[in-house]
């Protein structure tokens, strides 16, 4: 089982709509979570990172964390073409400062 | 807003050549990783400093790779002799607490032809 497990994708909506990226992590005491995008040719970006149970809201992104089911989401709202890119989870295991990714999920956003 | 500076950010090498990475972390970042993506894959950990000591090393190729942060600033990453299955985008990051999340480089692209 891979420590970090993402849905490969490619995950198509339209513009406007919401988009939602799951990702599922092994440890169950990972302690932080974070989401990067990742445009073509181009290096991962911070986006979100939450730390607790429950939803974290930043403009159009509202992270989810679930501990007890090991489950870590990203919500996008009003989906607009630029948000196409690859979705990286990433998850910081217990008592280490690395952090762990996933194999990112790819998000179209269709005119 | 600081950045973390990488060069070069291309670079094509021969089979069994030796290549080197630079990565120059954001000032006052104490911990350093340089990471290895290949295309359609997340980045994996090769290596993480703490100011100039090792902290994980253990995903890296140590027969072929090395890596140091003398100083405990900036840090180069080695490889030698190049394999095609090297071919990958290398990325550094610096952060300023663990857990706080990273912050990236441009990254290098290397090519083994």
């Amino acid at each position: 089982q891979k420590e970090v497990e993402q849905n490969s994708g490619p995950l198509s909506v339209p513009e406007g709509a919401i988009a939602s990226l799951n990702c599922t992590y092994s440890d169950r005491g990972s302690q932080s979570f974070f989401w990067y995008r990742q445009y073509s040719g181009k290096s991962p970006e911070l986006i979100m990172f939450i730390y607790s149970n429950g939803d974290k809201e930043d403009g159009r992104f509202t992270a989810q964390l679930n501990k007890a089911s090991q489950y870590v989401s990203l919500l996008i709202r009003d989906s607009q073409p630029s948000d196409s890119a690859t979705y990286l989870c990433a998850v910081t295991p217990s008592n280490t400062g690395k952090l762990i990714f996933g194999q990112g999920t790819t998000l179209q956003v269709k005119p | 807003e600081a950045e973390v500076a990488q060069s070069p950010r291309y670079k094509i090498t021969e089979k069994s050549q030796a290549v080197a990475f630079w990565c120059d972390p954001i000032s006052g970042h104490a911990t350093l990783y340089w990471y290895r993506q290949i295309l359609g894959q997340g980045p994996e950990l090769l290596v993480q400093f703490q100011d100039e000591s090792v902290v994980d090393d253990s995903q890296l190729p140590k027969d072929r790779f090395s890596a140091e942060r003398l100083k405990g600033v900036d840090s180069t990453l080695k490889i030698q002799p190049a394999e095609l299955g090297d071919s990958a985008m290398y990325l550094c990051a610096s952060s300023f607490r663990i857990n706080y999340g990273y912050t990236f480089g441009s990254g290098t692209r290397l090519t083994v032809v």
